[in-house]
């Protein structure tokens, strides 16, 4: 399972705090995505970068930014913006333009 | 706008039953389609993928099979064992270039002894 790492595994902050979620692969993958998973609403997509100092947001991007200065991180900053920020955030890369994803472990976000 | 419908939500089924989970999509330039497999407390794990220019493809206990036409795709698992019990998803690839994809709901799949 290594390979594609997410730091901290849990994040507890006060409400109207920015906090910034660490991902980082080895893979040499050119592609690097951030999903929001929540119970029962599957994976969705904040914000994706297919190249360094690229990116796009994704579905629910509103109350988020990312930034992809290294091929190997893609960071993403949950902004006082983001109206329900407790969530489990998931990591993905992969290598070229129709590759397999692969996830990180995933960092625990509450918000209080 | 793009969509991934996933059903059912939960299965349950007695050991070395077949499951069957179902998907449809709405994109009809979608061409690649994903299953992944998360259990309790892990991340999401690749356990077959299958392409719009195969009906079909088999992995051991698991096939997916796609019908471009009616925007299906379906997993099937044969021979379930305890160890199958997890949350599956499906996806598909968007309709733009890149590699980002749309996840269905997930289906939590219990296969009991």
């Amino acid at each position: 399972d290594g390979g594609i790492t997410q730091s901290p595994k849990y994040l507890f902050r006060k409400e109207g705090q920015n906090v910034t979620l660490s991902c980082e692969q080895n893979l040499n993958h050119d592609a690097m995505y951030w999903y929001r998973q929540d119970p029962g609403q599957g994976l969705r997509l904040i914000y994706y970068s297919q190249i360094v100092n690229d990116f796009q947001k994704g579905d629910i991007a509103e109350g988020y930014s990312v930034s992809r200065e290294k091929k190997e991180s893609f960071p993403l900053t949950v902004t006082s913006a983001q109206k329900n920020p407790t969530a489990f955030y998931l990591c993905a890369s992969s290598f070229g333009l129709s590759g397999e994803q692969y996830f990180g472990p995933g960092t625990r976000l509450t918000v209080t | 706008g793009e969509n991934v419908e996933q059903h059912p939500s939960t299965l349950s089924v007695q050991e070395g039953d077949s499951a069957v989970i179902k998907c449809t999509y709405s994109d009809s330039a979608s061409n690649y389609f994903p299953w992944y497999k998360q259990e309790l407390g892990k991340r999401p794990q690749l356990i077959i993928d299958i392409r719009s220019n195969v009906g079909e493809k088999k992995d051991q206990r698991i096939a997916v099979t796609l019908n471009k036409t009616a925007k299906h795709f379906s997993l099937h698992i044969t021979e379930t064992q305890p160890e199958d019990s997890a949350v599956y998803f499906c996806a598909a690839s968007r309709n733009q270039a890149g590699t980002a994809l749309i996840f269905g709901k997930g289906t939590t799949l219990s296969v009991s002894s």
